[in-house]
């Protein structure tokens, strides 16, 4: 499938600090990003996204950084807190509608 | 509440045996979309739907797996003749707009003995 690897990488941080989760997508022609996060039992929650034609996009405490030329997401959460604890997707948008999701990142926040 | 409801939240199976799934859309959306959720991994994209027509579906999908919307509302995912490897979470999906935010319900775990 598309998705790949059962070892999912993870990231600790203190509360408080800045957290930065990182992402590499596959398909160039890919137009449009987000981000989800998914706690333990639940579906994917919608954080933030952004189009092929913006570099940065900012949310409350969230922002998510575009690099197209090396097919590059970032998404940066400030001020990380206890409930930031979850599993973050990335999913591009290949053709149509549908997004392909990445492996996701597993995010712990040490109080 | 008006988020994607799914139904049920948990079903255990036999193998062999016939199970399906009900989703429930956010009613103003006209995009419902199907993934599959293992241990570890990403939701990995079944089929799409926009209205009652269904667009796309992954070759991935076996053709034990059949998905209907009839009236454009709400949608059902049939497995046929389950296999342990069917043992995972099924997610549905439902956007305003294609591309666009989907909205996922809590999903509805298969498990295959």
């Amino acid at each position: 499938g598309e998705n790949v690897g059962l070892h999912l990488p993870t990231l600790s941080v203190q509360e408080g600090d800045n957290s930065i989760i990182n992402c590499a997508y596959s398909n160039s022609a890919s137009d449009y990003f987000i981000w989800y996060k998914q706690e333990s039992g639940k579906g994917p929650q919608f954080i933030i996204d952004i189009r092929s034609n913006m570099d940065k996009r900012q949310g409350q405490r969230v922002t998510v950084l575009l690099n197209k030329t090396v097919k590059h997401l970032s998404l940066q959460i400030a001020a990380t807190q206890p409930g930031d604890s979850a599993v973050y997707f990335c999913a591009e948008n290949w053709q149509g509608g549908k997004l392909i999701f990445g492996q996701g990142t597993e995010l712990s926040v040490k109080p | 509440d008006t988020g994607v409801s799914q139904d049920p939240r948990h079903k255990i199976t036999k193998r062999g045996q016939n199970v399906t799934f009900r989703c429930d859309p956010i009613s103003e959306h006209n995009h419902l979309y199907w993934y599959r959720q293992t241990l570890g991994q990403g939701p990995e994209f079944l089929t799409y739907f926009q209205n009652e027509a269904q667009l796309e579906k992954s070759r991935l999908l076996s053709d034990r797996f059949s998905a209907e919307r009839p009236k454009g509302s709400f949608s059902t995912l049939e497995i046929q003749r389950t296999e342990q490897g069917d043992s995972a979470m099924y997610l549905c999906a439902s956007s305003f707009s294609s591309p666009g935010e989907l909205f996922f319900g809590e999903g509805s775990r298969l498990t295959v003995l």
